[in-house]
Formats: C-alpha cells, structure tokens, sequence
C-alpha cells in the first residue's frame, strides 16, 4: 500500500516570496511515479510535474522546482517568487510503475497575498 | 483539444434521495476514472473503467453507489440512497491509456447532502 504524506496544511506568503511544500511518502515498490497537481478554485486538478523514482536527478521549470531524495522518501516542490495566481491547494501524489492508482496526500493549501 | 467535462457543477439534495452524475472524457482516451473528494482530503478513486469494462471497483460502495460507461465514452455516477457523508466533490479523470502518466481531471461535481 502507498502512503503520501503532506504535514503542512496550509502556507500564507505574500508575493514574491519562495513557497516549498513537503512530501514525504511510504511504498514498497521499488519503482514508481511522483507527482505534483495543483487544486485552484475553479476545482480541477491540475498536473504540474512528474518525477520517476529511477531518477533522482532536481530539475527547474519556470518557476516551479523540486527536490526528490529516495533516501529520505521525500519530495519537495517549491513556487519561487510567489505570485497570488498560484493560489491553491498543491497535492502530491505518487503510482507504482505498473499499476494506475494514483494516491494522493491530503494538500496544502497556499495562499499567496498581493 | 477540449477537456474533461462534468455536469452538474453543483447539486444539493436531501439524505435518502438519489443524485447522478455525468463525465465526457477527452476524445479518445479509453481510460476513465471517478474519484471522491472529502473536504480537507485528497481524491480517493472510486472505479476506474478500460473502454466499457470495469478495471477496478474495490473502492465503491457497491450497496449505494453504481457507474456505467456503456459506450465506451461518457459515464455516469449515482448514488442511490444518499447519506449525509457521501457530501464531497466526485471528480472524473481520463488518459489515452491505463499506464499512461498523467490523468487529466474535469473541474469536478460538489454534492451537498443535507
């Protein structure tokens, strides 16, 4: 069974400040999928990236960036310069390679002040 | 390329009654997914459908809760008798494939049940 594990609940900053929002989850499988999926208002999710757990390389794209470590079972996604459209709850979610499930962490909500 | 389509956005009924709600996948993707979202939670999936054949139904409550994707394409979602707790979004996902990565969400029904 997967587990996804987001601790914090919810983040206030005001714009222009980095956000990063933690992760942590629990598999027994050796190879799987992590991802991160925005929540705005309007109430779909929105997938942001993905991250195989064979490749533990870090990677920027735009303003988003994420920290795998399979070490700590840990993955950290972080917003730099924080602007108030990014407003919404983030999930992170993880799926075995060959299976479909996709379980979810229960979000953080991110609130972003003008 | 239009996205996943739900309706309604919203419905409020009263315990016991019965509610049904409607998905349009993306054209062309044979994989179709409902999951449950609790307020404060994260998705949970309900059922999720290859074409017109159920994959996999362990999450739903078979004794309340039925879906069908007769032609392969849209489906629908009801519950019949409804119960106080059954109030949370029911969001419908699809991708061109069941191991495919990325499942693409529609904007999600919010059921109240009074």
């Amino acid at each position: 069974a997967q587990k996804v594990t987001q601790a914090q609940t919810e983040i206030s900053v005001v714009e222009k400040e980095d956000v990063t929002l933690d992760c942590v989850y629990e598999t027994r499988d050796t190879t799987y999928y992590l991802f991160w999926y925005k929540q705005p208002p309007s109430g779909e999710l929105v997938f942001l990236i993905r991250r195989n757990s064979f490749d533990e390389q870090n990677e920027i794209s735009g303003r988003y960036s994420w920290n795998f470590q399979k070490s700590t079972s840990s993955f950290n996604f972080t917003i730099t310069a924080s602007q108030v459209v990014d407003s919404a709850v983030y999930f992170c979610a993880l799926r075995p390679l060959n299976d479909y499930k996709l379980s979810f962490g229960a979000g953080t909500t991110v609130t972003v002040r003008a | 390329e239009a996205g996943v389509a739900q309706s309604p956005r919203y419905k409020i009924i009263e315990k016991r009654q019965s509610v049904a709600f409607w998905c349009n996948p993306i054209s062309g993707h044979a994989t179709l997914y409902w999951y449950q979202q609790i307020l404060g939670q994260g998705p949970k999936l309900l059922i999720q459908f290859q074409n017109n054949g159920v994959v996999d139904d362990s999450q739903l409550p078979k004794d309340r809760f039925s879906a069908e994707r007769l032609k392969g394409v849209d489906s629908t979602l009801k519950i019949q008798p409804a119960k106080l707790e059954d109030s949370a979004v029911y969001l419908c996902a699809s991708t061109p494939g069941s191991t495919y990565n990325e499942q693409f969400f529609g904007p999600g029904t919010r059921l109240t049940v009074l």
